[in-house]
């Protein structure tokens, strides 16, 4: 069974905190990308990644960052958390070949910054 | 921004009813995705329509799309309590996925 996996379900950090969030995928999938999830806003794209050590942005970067040394792994990096970057942070992959094939997500993190 | 919506924002039916869901975008597409999103699973995909499409089937689900007016819908017939859930359409635009605002569906047993 293809899997995502995420660092952490729930997560609470304080303001200021640096934060990290790991994604792993064992599909040997060349994209990775970064969500976060806010009601009544959807899904908004932070970062993605179409190959190891590449990133690209995506609509909502500032405050982010984005790490991804190993094909398998993409992590999510919050430089100086703020109360504003609390959301929910969904992973997801998908193969090479743009928009023919279907993202797989993880079950996503909780993230509060207090 | 080049999100797209989804209309209606929510919806109840009953058991065994047809419900539909409408979609519309911004941008250009090769493609066009439908998502589902509950908390037993989280974000699944559900289908996937091409461009050159214009309907697709899989199961109770059926989709259509007209990249003339940039819009999709989605129909689940004989619903299920298990349907319960969200559901988002994501256009593929130049690079990347983009995600509509989602219909919340709830089907009552």
């Amino acid at each position: 069974d293809v899997k995502v996996t995420q660092s952490s379900r729930y997560l609470v950090k304080r303001t200021g905190e640096k934060v990290f969030l790991e994604c792993v995928q064992d599909m040997d999938h060349e994209n990775m990308f970064w969500y976060r999830q806010d009601p009544g806003l959807g899904l908004r794209l932070i970062y993605f990644s179409y190959d190891v050590k590449m990133k690209e942005k995506g609509d909502i970067p500032e405050g982010y960052s984005v790490s991804r040394e190993k094909k398998e792994r993409f992590s999510l990096i919050l430089e100086s958390a703020s109360t504003n970057q609390t959301s929910m942070y969904l992973c997801a992959s998908s193969s090479s070949g743009w928009g023919y094939n279907e993202q797989f997500f993880g079950p996503g993190t909780r993230l509060t910054v207090l | 921004s080049q999100q797209g919506e989804e209309d209606p924002q929510a919806l109840s039916i009953q058991e065994g009813e047809n419900a539909t869901m409408n979609c519309s975008y911004k941008t250009s597409i090769n493609n066009l995705q439908w998502y589902r999103q509950n908390s037993g699973r989280g974000l699944v995909h559900l289908i996937l329509i091409r461009s050159n499409e214009r309907e697709k089937h899989s199961g109770r689900l059926r989709v259509t799309l007209d990249t003339s007016k940039k819009s999709s819908s989605l129909l689940i017939t004989a619903s299920r309590a298990a349907d319960t859930a969200s559901y988002f359409c994501v256009s593929l635009g130049t690079y990347k996925y983009i995600f509509g605002t989602g219909t919340r569906l709830k089907v009552l047993a």
